[in-house]
């Protein structure tokens, strides 16, 4: 069964605060993704990578930047936490592999950072 | 530009009842959906797929629907449980990628009373 762990379920931080949050799956995924998630707005992506180093700009990259040092770790970061930058963050993987062509994404439980 | 849009934020059917959760998309290089479930402080999970080549798929209690002329999807739960109490979102991915993103509705929140 696919794993993705998030270090943190809950997170207050203090507003201009550089902030790390970290997200470890245990399938060998090729593709990682940060989403946030606001009520009445959905599953916004934030930042995508589909290998090692390797990071795209999703919807709402602004505040934020990512790294992939290893393939099974994913690290967002938030430069300088701002109040609007409180939010549900969600980590997800999912295999690029032809035989899993249709692999759904799998997420981890979310970590919920308050920005004060 | 919402490429993928849950018009309904919420709804309510009784224990037992259908519940038809709708979804619409503008996008006609999508060619795979997912719906997933999320419960309250958890992560969303995967819940059930069709792609763009069939026009329906079954999962027990769950069947999704598609209408590509009309760029529709639909998931029916049959019966509903109290259980199936969550947020609904539905997803779709462009053709051809590889790349694993989706692309997310706003979600619907369906209750289920008994």
């Amino acid at each position: 069964d696919v794993k993705v762990t998030q270090s943190s379920r809950y997170l207050v931080k203090r507003t201009g605060e550089k902030v790390f949050l970290e997200c470890v799956q245990d399938m060998d995924h090729e593709n990682m993704f940060w989403y946030r998630q606001d009520p009445g707005l959905g599953l916004r992506l934030i930042y995508f990578s589909y290998d090692v180093k390797m990071k795209e700009k999703g919807d709402i990259p602004e505040g934020y930047s990512v790294s992939r040092e290893k393939k099974e770790r994913f690290s967002l970061i938030l430069e300088s936490a701002s109040t609007n930058q409180t939010s549900m963050y969600l980590c997800a993987s999912s295999s690029a592999s032809g035989s899993s062509y249709n692999s759904p994404l799998h997420f981890g439980n979310g970590t919920r950072l308050t920005v004060t | 530009d919402q490429q993928v849009k849950q018009n309904s934020p919420s709804l309510s059917v009784q224990e037992g009842r259908i519940s038809i959760l709708n979804c619409d998309y503008t996008n006609s290089m999508f060619d795979y959906f997912l719906w997933y479930k999320k419960y309250p402080a958890e992560g969303p999970t995967f819940l059930i797929s069709i792609s763009s080549i069939k026009d329906k798929n079954e999962d027990g209690r769950f069947t999704v629907f598609l209408n590509k002329s009309a760029k529709h999807l639909s998931l029916h739960i049959v019966p509903s449980q109290p259980g199936d109490s969550a947020v609904y979102f539905c997803a779709a991915r462009p053709e051809g990628s590889t790349l694993g993103r989706l692309y997310f509705g706003r979600g619907t929140q369906l209750t289920v009373w008994p």
